[in-house]
């Protein structure tokens, strides 16, 4: 299985900042995933990193607002742009492992806009 | 594109009865099925998948699922709860090939009551 390591933990951040969640994978994996998950709701996929290529946004969510990077196989960022307080939610991340396919989860990040 | 029903938003139970939580899903391709747990303040942890094979499929904890293509659903259960099962449940359903993106339903709030 894969081991994610979701920095930071949670935060607490102050409206029209960013904040930038790191996602590192103990192996090398195509695919990374970024998903959102709203305050007593569901798990939204917001992208899909891949690496070498930009990448993947759903309906709804935008480079400009949440930028990511991918920048080798173990390694992903997701910045979430000019703060405002519809922002806070727990952000996680999660890869495949293709050969058995599941998805593992990162702890995820709780961020709290103020 | 697919989509995930869990028909409970929450499920009350006594300790030791048995519980069964409801998903049912549409896909126009090949699907794979999950069901994943989150803890107060956790990640999510795979319970037990579905790829292929056998229809019932056993996971971590006790708990089992069966697919059943012809009416869509994976319906998950356990013979006999225990308190630590208090959680929330998600179904979970991604595409057999491509980029295997999960599609959350909205979560069944379990509640285990002594």
């Amino acid at each position: 299985s894969a081991v994610i390591s979701q920095k930071p933990s949670r935060d607490i951040c102050q409206r029209g900042t960013s904040l930038t969640i790191q996602c590192q994978v103990d192996s090398q994996v195509t695919m990374m995933f970024w998903y959102r998950q709203q305050p007593g709701q569901s798990l939204t996929l917001i992208a899909t990193a891949n690496q070498g290529s930009e990448a993947t946004y759903e309906s709804g969510f935008v480079i400009d607002k949440f930028p990511i990077s991918r920048p080798n196989l173990t390694f992903s960022t997701l910045t979430v742009s000019n703060l405002s307080p519809e922002d806070s939610s727990i952000y996680l991340c999660s890869v495949e492992d293709r050969r058995q396919g599941i998805q593992y989860f990162g702890a995820g990040t709780r961020l709290s806009v103020l | 594109a697919q989509s995930v029903t869990q028909l409970d938003s929450q499920v009350p139970v006594f300790e030791e009865a048995p519980v069964e939580l409801r998903c049912n899903y549409s896909s126009s391709v090949s699907v794979y099925l999950f069901w994943y747990v989150q803890y107060p303040n956790q990640g999510l942890q795979l319970l037990l998948k579905y790829l292929s094979g056998s229809t019932l499929v056993k996971g971590i904890n006790g708990f089992e699922a069966e697919f059943n293509k012809s009416q869509t659903s994976f319906h998950l259960r356990k013979p006999s709860v225990h308190i630590s099962d208090t959680a929330e449940y998600f179904c979970a359903v991604s595409e057999d090939t491509g980029r295997r993106a999960l599609t959350f339903g909205s979560g069944t709030r379990l509640q285990v009551q002594p």
